[in-house]
């Protein structure tokens, strides 16, 4: 199956600092998603991006397909952005295979 | 719009006992996946259904695991003579119609069950 890796794998951020989480895939995908995981376990959908750059509110993603990387930037971070992002990617249709996540702390 | 639901949201067992889990999809979704997470990893696949077929079940971890969807809606997740290493969450997902060039196949997950064996 098609491979992700996702840096950094940890960030510590004071509230208001900006950052961007990298994700590196192994194959050409017809589906990325970005996710985050809250405390309890939801994973809650922030972008469907196979392609291009989308913006919602103080997140924002670009997936550049040809060069098999997404980013997803946050600004002005909040301690409610706390929690694990993960991206993941599918080829076939059905299966997402999921990197290890990025597990990030603002702190106020 | 509700979203996916998926019941019970936490099941302690003891080993070797069998456990059933339900996932009840967004309405007009008609796929539908399951997924497992362990600690500290992302969800890995394990089985999807289009309507109430199942189409891709070779990721499924062991002949102890099943999964239907009789009825192309709601589907159970069974897991036969439970081990600690099935402890673990299990997700639900599900997407929307395959509407060709203007299919988005976005998955739409559960809160998940967080199943313990003990």
């Amino acid at each position: 199956g098609i491979q992700v890796e996702q840096s950094p794998p940890d960030l510590i951020l004071q509230e208001g600092a900006n950052s961007t989480l990298r994700c590196n895939f192994s194959d050409s995908v017809n589906n990325l998603q970005w996710f985050h995981q809250n405390p309890w376990g939801q994973l809650i959908n922030l972008f469907y991006i196979p392609s291009g750059t989308k913006q919602n509110g103080r997140l924002s993603a670009t997936t550049v397909a040809t060069e098999r990387y997404s980013l997803l930037y946050i600004s002005s971070s909040q301690t409610t952005d706390s929690g694990v992002y993960f991206c993941a990617v599918g080829d076939s249709g059905y299966a997402l295979n999921f990197g290890k996540g990025t597990s990030l702390l603002v702190t106020p | 719009d509700t979203g996916v639901s998926q019941n019970p949201r936490h099941k302690i067992t003891k080993r070797g006992q069998n456990v059933t889990f339900r996932c009840d999809p967004i309405s007009e979704h008609n796929r539908l996946y399951w997924y497992r997470q362990t600690l500290g990893q992302g969800p890995e696949f394990l089985t999807y259904f289009q309507n109430e077929a199942q189409l891709e079940k070779s990721r499924l971890l062991s002949d102890r695991f099943s999964a239907e969807r009789p009825k192309g809606s709601f589907s159970t997740l069974e897991i036969q003579r439970t081990e600690q290493g099935d402890s673990a969450m299990y997700l639900c997902a599900s997407s929307p119609r395959d509407r060709g060039i203007l299919w988005d196949p976005e998955q739409y997950f559960g809160p998940g069950t967080r199943l313990t064996v003990t």
